[in-house]
């Protein structure tokens, strides 16, 4: 089954300790992205990747940090959580640098930083 | 960059009634406008999208309509229904900017029986 896929879905941690959200998808996709949702401020991009070892920073990037080492996964790593970052994390791929194309989401992760 | 505007922030409508949700953008480059439709406690998922060389999709009981001189698109739900009720999401994509897509802040619309 075609999907994007997210570990883990929920997530309650501590100010200061690093953590990192695990992003996988099986459709061979080129782009990949990650979005924070909060509410009234719909989905803001933090990070996307076109490519392996590609990566640029979106409309919010402060406080986090990806990788792109394999073209299916991608990490997003937040080495000191801060409570301004509980939200609700969306990873999302797309097919081709050629786009834009449809973006799959994954289920998201609710992380709680306390 | 691209700034996406959406209205209202909350709709409620009567089973079988249409629903309107409008969207302006600021970038005259963008040319792809997707609509996802989230339901509560769910990822949010593709409904509908025109590209900017075409002026109105429909699928269904859904439309979408784009009025590039004006920098605007509306989605469009006909004969609702309890399970339309959801939030839905308007967004643009810039050309050259790969897939990068700009979202608005969301429409919570209600279907009441």
């Amino acid at each position: 089954e075609a999907q994007v896929t997210q570990n883990p879905r929920y997530l309650i941690t501590v100010t200061g300790k690093k953590l990192t959200v695990t992003c996988s998808q099986n459709m061979n996709h080129e782009y990949m992205s990650w979005y924070r949702q909060d509410p009234g401020l719909g989905l803001r991009q933090i990070y996307y990747s076109m490519n392996v070892e590609v990566t640029d920073k979106g409309d919010v990037p402060e406080g986090y940090k990806v990788s792109r080492k394999e073209k299916r996964n991608f990490p997003l790593i937040l080495e000191s959580p801060s409570p301004n970052q509980t939200s609700l994390y969306f990873c999302a791929s797309s097919l081709g640098l050629a786009g834009p194309y449809e973006q799959y989401f994954g289920p998201g992760t609710r992380l709680t930083v306390t | 960059g691209e700034n996406v505007e959406q209205h209202p922030s909350t709709l409620s409508v009567q089973e079988g009634d249409s629903a309107v949700i409008k969207c302006t953008y600021s970038d005259s480059a963008s040319n792809y406008f997707p609509w996802y439709k989230q339901e509560l406690g769910k990822r949010p998922q593709l409904i509908i999208d025109i590209r900017s060389n075409v002026g109105e999709k429909k699928d269904q009981r859904i439309a979408v309509t784009l009025n590039k001189t004006a920098k605007h698109f509306s989605l469009h739900i006909t004969e609702t229904q309890p399970e339309d009720s959801a939030v839905y999401f308007c967004a643009a994509s810039m050309a050259g900017g790969g897939n990068k897509l700009t979202f608005g802040t969301g429409t919570q619309l209600k279907v009441e029986l």
